[in-house]
């Protein structure tokens, strides 16, 4: 069965930084393309990020890119995002998902909250 | 990277048909065959419930069913029922980045 489960979401200070990760199990990590999608509290669903398996290709959104970076290690079969000059409008929950050509497979996400 | 278009809402009796429209452009929805939907209950994590336009994964009811003509994608509930309620997403492949629609709260009346 395909586990996924983010964590390290939390409140942090407007400027701030935060990394998130998500310890994947019951497939093959290493075989997959990864994605994270974000939802704020009472919108719609926002793709984030996305990785090759080997970690050799990343595409991002364009309200994140410069500021967030996706990052993978199959050794340890984790996704990661580190997001940095957060804002109020970063303040959702975290999805990571297994890919083949958009989300399957999600976790139960992981809140982070951008507030002073 | 603007979102796809979705009516807000539809709404149908148990036992009728409803169907989502999701309209983007030729370089997302028009150009590409990866275009999948999501249902999401309220508090709860999104479900893929159609993917590649028409295939269903396992365990989805053949009540729902995917079509695509041009720049616009379509998600079809049949015989509709009362745990059908809920909000749907679409989502397409748009060449270097992924878009997901506005969203659709579908209404068992």
């Amino acid at each position: 069965e395909v586990q996924l489960v983010e964590s390290g979401g939390g409140l942090v200070q407007p400027g701030g930084s935060l990394r998130l990760s998500c310890a994947a199990s019951g497939f093959s990590f290493s075989n997959y393309w990864m994605t994270w999608v974000r939802q704020a509290p009472g919108k719609g669903l926002e793709w984030v990020a996305n990785i090759k398996e080997d970690g050799s290709d990343k595409n991002y959104a364009d309200s994140v890119r410069g500021r967030f970076t996706i990052s993978r290690d199959n050794a340890k079969n984790s996704l990661y995002l580190e997001m940095s000059s957060l804002t109020g409008d970063d303040t959702a929950v975290y999805y990571c998902a297994r890919e083949s050509w958009g989300p399957h497979d999600w976790g139960q996400g992981t809140l982070v909250t951008v507030s002073s | 990277q603007s979102a796809l278009t979705q009516p807000r809402s539809v709404s149908g009796s148990p036992g009728q048909s409803v169907t989502i429209s999701c309209t983007g452009t030729s370089s997302d929805v028009g150009g590409y065959k990866y275009v999948s939907w999501y249902q999401q209950h309220p508090g709860k994590v999104p479900k893929l419930m159609i993917y590649d336009v028409s295939e269903r994964p396992s365990g989805v009811p053949d009540r729902f069913s995917g079509s695509k003509s041009g720049n616009t994608a379509s998600l079809t509930i049949s015989g509709l029922q009362a745990e059908d309620e809920a909000d749907y997403y679409c989502f397409s492949y748009a060449g270097s980045f992924y878009v997901f629609g506005t969203g659709t709260k579908v209404t068992v009346l």
